[in-house]
């Protein structure tokens, strides 16, 4: 199994809702990562997690709140969101943090914040 | 300036055509990676280089590491082929197996 997947696919949300978005991966990886990524550009880092612990916060707002709670599933929950926010989500996992790894991505969570 | 560019921003071909997408790095990297992106999102990793050549059915990357430099080529381009491509560099230090990524090409193989 070299799947990742996302749930859900699609999310509209309000400015003063609290959703999550789920990640989940069965292939053994111990790093998993979390991108953001808007229309016409590149994915950008935002979490990244190494044997459950977080690893690298790239000075993401604390509206985004990354959780681990074991080695095959990643969560990211949301509250109080701006439209500016909305973007597709993606999860990445690899065999471990590291230089040369392969990253598998997830297919994305599009979110659209009103 | 970005760390990562590749040109050109966007390709069109003809099918069959052979296809080149190149990649500039300026940081010291010990790999560079080629992915695929295709309409509706999902991201596909196609090749992971530190030196030398690989090749995967139709395509091929290369990379130069005294230049900075690597190029993804595909022979006898599809429609199919159509996506984005998006070159990224892994860079040791603090941020280790952080991808920098470049802004990608947007690739589309008319029939």
């Amino acid at each position: 199994d070299t799947e990742v997947t996302q749930t859900p696919k699609h999310l509209v949300m309000g400015m003063t809702n609290k959703k999550s978005l789920k990640c989940e991966q069965h292939m053994g990886h111990r790093a998993m990562y979390w991108y953001k990524q808007k229309a016409k550009k590149p994915p950008e880092l935002m979490f990244v997690y190494s044997y459950e612990k977080l690893s690298i916060n790239e000075s993401v707002p604390s509206r985004f709140s990354p959780e681990c709670p074991n080695s095959s599933l990643l969560n990211l929950h949301l509250h109080a969101l701006q439209p500016e926010d909305s973007a597709l989500y993606l999860c990445a996992s690899s065999g471990r943090q590291g230089v040369g790894e392969t990253q598998y991505f997830g297919p994305g969570t599009r979110l659209l914040v009103l | 300036k970005n760390e990562v560019e590749q040109s050109p921003q966007n390709l069109t071909a003809q099918e069959g055509e052979f296809i080149t997408i190149n990649c500039s790095y300026s940081v010291g990297i010990s790999a560079l990676h080629w992915l695929q992106q295709h309409p509706g999102g999902g991201i596909v990793s196609l090749f992971m280089l530190s030196s030398g050549k690989k090749k995967h059915g139709r395509l091929i990357a290369t990379i130069n590491i005294q230049e900075k430099h690597s190029s993804l080529h595909i022979t006898a381009s599809h429609p199919r082929d159509s996506a984005v491509y998006i070159c990224a560099a892994n860079a040791g230090g603090t941020s280790y197996g952080k991808l920098t990524f470049g802004q990608g090409t947007i690739l589309t193989v008319h029939p």
